[in-house]
């Protein structure tokens, strides 16, 4: 059964400081890895990864993907109020019935206090 | 472009009643994905329609759930005969044919709550 785990399960910080989500996967026929953020309403997508070692870069987030270690870390640094969410990394199947399925865990809710 | 559009927001059922919960692909998508999300918890893969036909529905409960994506008109997820454990956040998400080489855009999901 595919599986993706992610750690820590929650995180508190303050403002400014710099966190790292970690987030391992087990997946038949893996095709990409994608990371959302989650706030009150729908899962926003953050980042999908296909290449390993290749990092994806979006203001103060940043993400890689490791393919030979089966993870990924999300990175955000000069942490705010407005980071705190819940996490969310999910596997993408390819081919056959299982195509575009995502596999998902469980989040790391991140609080991040003023 | 409206993006997915789930309806309705917030739908409360009593044990036994039936929940009806819709949702509109983006303009051009044609596959669509159910997933569910229990409290404290990620979500949880239940099928992957296209139109007319299902595709994979290995993450749907054997009993009481349904799904279907007509020619016309929305992608349903029906379930029957509802019990306290299926008060959750339902999310749809939608794709074009080609598959999607992006991240899935997830609707704002139906709030169901079993009293």
């Amino acid at each position: 059964e595919d599986k993706v785990v992610q750690s820590p399960l929650s995180l508190v910080v303050h403002e400014g400081d710099t966190v790292t989500l970690n987030c391992s996967y087990e997946v038949t026929n893996f095709r990409s890895l994608l990371w959302y953020k989650q706030e009150k309403k729908a899962p926003t997508f953050l980042f999908m990864l296909t290449s390993s070692g290749i990092e994806k870069k979006s203001g103060r987030l940043s993400s890689i993907l490791d393919k030979k270690e089966l993870s990924s870390i999300l990175n955000i640094t000069a942490t705010q109020t407005g980071d705190s969410a819940i996490y969310l990394c999910a596997a993408r199947n390819a081919g056959g019935t299982s195509y575009g399925k995502l596999t998902f865990g469980q989040g790391t809710i991140l609080t991040v206090h003023p | 472009n409206a993006g997915v559009m789930q309806n309705p927001r917030h739908l409360v059922r009593r044990r036994g009643q039936e929940a009806r919960l819709r949702c509109s692909p983006m303009k051009g998508h044609s596959h669509v994905y159910w997933y569910r999300q229990l409290p404290e918890e990620g979500l949880k893969f239940m099928v992957y329609l296209q139109k007319e036909n299902i595709i994979d529905e290995s993450g749907m409960p054997k009993e009481r759930f349904s799904a279907e994506f007509p020619k016309e008109g929305p992608s349903i997820l029906r379930i029957q005969q509802v019990v306290r454990g299926d008060s959750a956040a339902y999310f749809c998400a939608s794709s074009p044919p080609t598959g999607a080489n992006y991240g899935y855009t997830f609707g704002s999901g139906t709030r169901l709550t079993v009293v």
